[in-house]
């Protein structure tokens, strides 16, 4: 199984910027598109981005258009989100995924999450 | 406002049998796949049921998964206090080019 590992969350004040990494294990990275889905507190799941296999092809929620960048290095095996503009609605656990091939696929398996703040 | 519509809750007896159900469009459950995912307290979404029906290993058959026109129902049998958790519906949107998602039923095994 893939594992997927989160991280670069943190406090930002609004208006700040963060960029997440999500870290994946085995050597199949390059064969599955990858999503960002966040989840504010106590809210449900929210779908924010998400990225073809090779990159070429990107996808966001309205939300977030125009303020956040995805993007992966398939030979780093890492998926990013560059997240600019931050606003204090934008507070919420962010989950890495990944599907099954292609970006209309299921998401099959999920990182642990990493908690972005955004608050002064 | 989420783009896909679910019941906020729903409970019933340990053993009993529930469904929930899932209402969108033509622009995402009318034309494309359907997934549940299950999120137990505090941890991550795990996938429950994909291409509408399908179960990935691991997961008993007391989940079940239905789709028609632009609805689709998760079912769950012989309920366990385990499965107590939120469960969402989410399909591909053509017309946004993104995910959508339901707004998540939380069940309740009394």
């Amino acid at each position: 199984d893939v594992q997927l590992l989160a991280s670069g969350g943190g406090l930002v004040q609004p208006g700040g910027s963060l960029r997440l990494s999500c870290a994946a294990s085995g050597n199949t990275f390059s064969s599955y598109a990858m999503a960002w889905v966040r989840q504010a507190p106590g809210k449900g799941l929210e779908w924010v981005s998400g990225i073809s296999i090779g990159g070429g092809s990107r996808y966001y929620a309205d939300s977030v258009k125009g303020r956040f960048t995805i993007s992966r290095d398939n030979s780093r095996n890492t998926l990013y989100l560059q997240m600019n503009g931050l606003r204090a609605e934008d507070t919420a656990v962010y989950y890495c995924a990944k599907t099954v091939q292609y970006i209309t696929d299921c998401l099959d398996n999920w990182g642990q999450g990493t908690l972005v703040t955004v608050s002064s | 406002q989420s783009v896909l519509t679910q019941p906020p809750s729903v409970s019933a007896a340990p053993g009993q049998k529930v469904t929930i159900s899932c209402s969108g469009s033509s622009s995402n459950i009318g034309n494309n796949y359907v997934s549940w995912y299950q999120q137990l307290p505090g941890t991550a979404p795990k996938l429950l049921i994909y291409e509408n029906t399908k179960r990935p290993s691991g997961i008993p058959d007391r989940f079940s998964g239905s789709k028609s026109g632009t609805s689709a129902t998760l079912g769950i049998t012989g309920l366990q206090t385990g499965d107590e958790a939120d469960y969402y519906c989410e399909a591909w949107d053509g017309s946004l080019s993104a995910g959508v998602f339901g707004g998540g039923t939380k069940l309740t095994v009394l």
